[in-house]
C-alpha cells in the first residue's frame, strides 16, 4: 500500500473548467507537498503547506490534518495547465511520493 | 540565476558498463537528493546528502553509489551491479532536510540500458 495515493490517475478538461486533484496520505506528516512535472520532466515546486489552504494565481491547494487529505485546484484551467501533478507527504526528512495525476487541457 | 544543472539530458548505456550523472547546483544549499522515476510509480529514493562528504542510503541504494567532494556537485554512478537501471533520474536540492524545507528539482536525466 502507498503512504500516499492521488485521484485520480489521468484527467482531461475543456480549457476553462475547474480542476480539483486529490491526495490522500497514511502517514503522520509535518508538511504536504504539490508538484508539477511537465512532459520534458523537469518538476517544479507549486506549493508547501502543514495546514489550511494557499493560493499562487490559479492554482488553490487546501489540506485538511484531521482527514489527512489535501486537494489542488486549478481555476479557468489553460492548456498550459497540461502537466503531471505530484503530491509528497514529508516526515521529518523522509519523503513519500503519489504516482501523480496526468492533466491534459484541451483548447 | 541559481539553479540546478544535470547531465546530459539523455544518456544511453551498454550492459555492464558504469555511467556517472552529474547534478551541480549553486543554490548553496546543504542537502541533495537522487531519485529514480519509472512509469506509474512514484519517485523513489536513492541517496541523499545533508552536509558536504556525508550522504545516507535512501529505499534502493543497491547498484548506485554518490560522492559528495563539494557542496555544489553531487554526482551518482549507476553501476553494473544495478540489474534495471533504464529510468529517469532526478536530482534536488534543498537548504535542510527537515520537512518544511521546500525541493528544488533539475530538469532529469532519461537513462537508457542497450
Amino acid at each position: 500500500k502507498n503512504e500516499v495515493e492521488q485521484s485520480p490517475q489521468n484527467l482531461t478538461a475543456q480549457e476553462g473548467e475547474f480542476i480539483t486533484i486529490n491526495c490522500s496520505y497514511s502517514v503522520g506528516i509535518s508538511a504536504l507537498h504539490w508538484l508539477q512535472q511537465h512532459p520534458g520532466g523537469g518538476i517544479v515546486s507549486l506549493f508547501m503547506l502543514s495546514s489550511g489552504k494557499k493560493k499562487h494565481g490559479r492554482l488553490i491547494a487546501t489540506i485538511n490534518i484531521q482527514e489527512k487529505h489535501s486537494s489542488l485546484h486549478i481555476t479557468a484551467s489553460h492548456p498550459r495547465d497540461s502537466a503531471v501533478y505530484i503530491c509528497a507527504a514529508t516526515t521529518g526528512n523522509q519523503f513519500y511520493f503519489g504516482t501523480g495525476t496526468s492533466l491534459t487541457v484541451i483548447p | 540565476d541559481g539553479g540546478i544543472t544535470q547531465s546530459p539530458k539523455y544518456l544511453f548505456r551498454k550492459e555492464g558498463q558504469n555511467v556517472t550523472l552529474s547534478c551541480e547546483q549553486n543554490l548553496n544549499h546543504d542537502a541533495m537528493y537522487w531519485y529514480r522515476q519509472d512509469p506509474g510509480q512514484g519517485l523513489r529514493l536513492i541517496y541523499y546528502s545533508q552536509i558536504v562528504n556525508d550522504f545516507q542510503k535512501g529505499d534502493i541504494a543497491e547498484g548506485y553509489s554518490v560522492s559528495r567532494e563539494k557542496k555544489e556537485s553531487f554526482p551518482l554512478t549507476v553501476t553494473s551491479a544495478q540489474k534495471n537501471p533504464t529510468a529517469f533520474y532526478l536530482c534536488a536540492s534543498s537548504a535542510g532536510t527537515l520537512s518544511y524545507n521546500e525541493q528544488f528539482f533539475g530538469p532529469g536525466t532519461r537513462l537508457t540500458v542497450l
